[in-house]
């Protein structure tokens, strides 16, 4: 019973450098979306998607790509880290959207640092 | 912008006392609210929510009060336990298209035995 699983838990990396957060869920649910979490903060919304081959922006898109070639992954990339992008990093599920309501199911976060 | 805010960013209470976690919305649009606790380390676990068409909804130990007319949210917890200690949010969905969530800032529960 996975549910949501993220890779890496942890890692380093240098300024300008790129990387792939992945995210997969054994769940077949459509909605996947990926947050960022700062010290203090609450999450914030980085890209979602309501189904495969269908992706748009949050409230902090600047900086991700990510794409949904199946239902159940959804990568993150980071094109070229900077030290603002250290973060915490939640990838989130649920089994449906447009209706409301779907309990949202959360990974166990990457922790990112840039150096 | 719309956001979820909360009164009170850290909580301490005493082991089997009850808790209660206040969160103020500036949404009034949004129709579903959402309770998570986030442990140390870990990801946000859902424990309860509630349709803006309800002002009360009971589970094990805790309860959600909304209060539309002031946009307020509450979370209390019953006999609070040592293992009830954590980050807890409120966090609000639209209903829309995007099931996006908007997040407070969270209120740490401290729990002394």
């Amino acid at each position: 019973n996975a549910g949501v699983t993220q890779t890496p838990k942890f890692q380093v990396l240098k300024t300008g450098q790129s990387m792939t957060l992945q995210c997969a869920q054994d769940m077949n649910h459509e909605y996947m979306s990926w947050y960022r979490q700062d010290p203090g903060m609450g999450l914030r919304l980085i890209h979602y998607s309501v189904g495969a081959g269908i992706t748009d922006q949050g409230e902090v898109p600047n900086g991700y790509n990510v794409s949904r070639s199946t239902t159940e992954d959804f990568p993150l990339r980071l094109l070229s880290a900077a030290p603002s992008q250290t973060s915490v990093y939640f990838c989130a599920s649920s089994y449906r959207s447009g209706t409301g309501g779907n309990t949202i199911y959360f990974g166990e976060g990457s922790w990112l640092t840039v150096v | 912008g719309e956001n979820v805010g909360l009164h009170l960013p850290t909580l301490s209470v005493q082991e089997g006392d009850n808790s209660i976690i206040n969160c103020a919305y500036s949404n009034s649009a949004s129709d579903y609210f959402i309770w998570y606790k986030q442990e140390s380390g870990k990801g946000p676990q859902f424990i309860i929510d509630i349709r803006s068409n309800m002002d009360k909804r009971q589970g094990q130990r805790v309860t959600v009060l909304l209060n539309k007319t002031v946009k307020h949210l509450s979370l209390q917890i019953a006999a609070t336990q040592p293992g009830d200690s954590a980050v807890y949010f409120c966090a609000e969905n639209d209903g829309g298209a995007t099931n996006k969530l908007i997040f407070g800032t969270g209120t740490l529960l401290a729990v002394q035995p």
